[in-house]
């Protein structure tokens, strides 16, 4: 199946600075990610919806200028958490899929895990 | 209420048992996926599935449109099976909505 590679796994970082996460589909063009967010025990909830070459569209309640997306390419998105506070600490996990639809299943990154301290 | 619910939320198994996760949604949807999460995070797609019923080793996932569910079955069970197995929903714009998950034991 298709490879979605996200980076870093892990990552621990001060308040009031700034985490970017790089999300790359490795063997297919992806015209949109998807940037899903998991706090513990709880399901994964969509942050937002990226499309090459444009804006981002991001859920309710998710704000646009703290997570900034950026989807310059058919294979990279990157999801840049700014100003990062503890509350922001989370799993954050990206999916992939092919002609604005995911078709046969879906591809999804390994996931990271930001503490935020 | 959520839209898309799974049963149990946890189960713990024998080794060899056969498991079956249940999952019933409330809204018009184009495919259903099932999903295993490891303890990782790591997130593995098993099924897509938009009708009838579809077969990998020994997991088969059944879909009945009419009344809204979706199983997954586990035969033989091992404990390397042991995740969080998650149903998800395509809506419109390919939009995922996803179950809480059912965190499934199984022991040797």
């Amino acid at each position: 199946g298709a490879v979605v590679s996200q980076h870093p796994s892990w990552v621990i970082c001060k308040s009031g600075t700034s985490v970017k996460i790089e999300c790359r589909s490795l063997d297919f063009q992806a015209t949109t990610m998807f940037w899903y967010r998991q706090f513990p025990k709880q399901s994964l909830m969509l942050m937002a919806t990226s499309n090459e070459g444009s804006k981002a569209t991001y859920e309710q309640g998710v704000e646009k200028d703290k997570f900034l997306i950026n989807h310059a390419s058919l294979t990279l998105s990157t999801l840049t958490v700014t100003s990062a506070h503890p509350e922001d600490s989370s799993f954050y996990i990206c999916s992939a899929a092919s002609g604005g639809s995911i078709t046969t299943e879906a591809f999804f990154g390994q996931g990271t895990r930001l503490t935020v301290v | 209420k959520n839209e898309v619910e799974q049963s149990p939320q946890n189960l713990t198994a024998q080794e060899g048992e056969f498991i079956t996760i249940n999952c019933s949604y409330s809204v018009g949807i184009s495919a259903l996926h099932w999903l295993q999460q490891h303890p990782g995070g790591g997130i593995v797609s098993l099924f897509m599935l938009s009708s009838g019923k579809k077969k990998h080793g020994r997991l088969i996932a059944t879909i009945n449109i009419q009344e809204k569910h979706s199983s997954l079955h586990i035969t033989a069970s091992h404990p390397r099976d042991s995740a969080v197995y998650i149903c998800a929903v395509e809506t419109s714009g390919s939009r995922l909505t996803f179950g809480e998950g059912t965190q499934l034991t199984v022991n040797p």
